[in-house]
């Protein structure tokens, strides 16, 4: 069983607010991915660290979305000012290193009023 | 661009019945597959992984071979259990990007006792 820690589980946010979700990878594992999945259950990936260092992220990321893994912190993505189409379930997933198994956490589940 | 394909659901069994779900993927580089699995309100769990081509995974009951020729990774089990109804989602991770995962859509089973 995955022993990667997200928090919260839960988050409602109303319409430019903020919303921040924070991960604790599995103890080792110095690579972090940030997955969005939507209603549909389609995956898009927006992220991915190895130990603080950005390893690629999307558009989306860049413009409204920030993440970052501090050492000997929780990673955590925030988005700046949350729209309705945010509303998903943020997946944080960590692996050995980039090319590993990744081990997802629960998710965290964005409403955005 | 990298794609992968995989049965559509919801796919209804009987306990005692057989499972296969198609997948299939695009990509001119060099992949690992993967199987994940997703419970109700959890994140995805690793099922098993094949990085090398005529190669299979297996793991509770599952198994799937990676036919390089056929750009395919079924995944088949025997027999299904009434706790074996998830959603199954393929994905393709690629040799010499950053590490991150494309998924397919995901295919609901769902097994009646």
């Amino acid at each position: 069983n995955s022993k990667v820690i997200q928090t919260p589980r839960y988050l409602v946010k109303g319409q430019g607010q903020k919303a921040k979700m924070r991960c604790i990878p599995e103890k080792g594992h110095p690579v972090v991915f940030w997955y969005q999945q939507n209603k549909n259950n389609e995956f898009k990936f927006l992220i991915n660290f190895q130990n603080q260092e950005v390893l690629q992220q999307i558009d989306m990321t860049e413009k409204r979305f920030s993440a970052e893994c501090p050492s000997n912190s929780p990673c955590s993505l925030e988005i700046q000012s949350s729209e309705a189409g945010d509303s998903a379930l943020y997946l944080c997933a960590s692996s050995l290193d980039r090319y590993a198994e990744q081990f997802f956490g629960p998710g965290t589940r964005l409403t955005v009023l | 661009g990298d794609s992968v394909t995989q049965t559509e659901g919801p796919v209804t069994l009987s306990e005692g019945t057989s499972l296969t779900v198609n997948c299939s993927y695009e990509t001119k580089q060099y992949p690992t597959l993967f199987w994940y699995v997703q419970y109700p309100g959890e994140g995805p769990q690793l099922l098993f992984k094949v990085p090398k081509a005529n190669e299979k995974g297996s793991n509770r009951g599952f198994e799937a071979t990676y036919n390089k020729e056929a750009t395919s990774f079924h995944l088949q089990k025997a027999s299904v259990q009434e706790s074996d109804s998830a959603v199954y989602y393929c994905a393709l991770g690629i040799t010499g990007n950053t590490g991150k995962l494309i998924f397919g859509l995901g295919t609901t089973l769902q097994v009646q006792p």
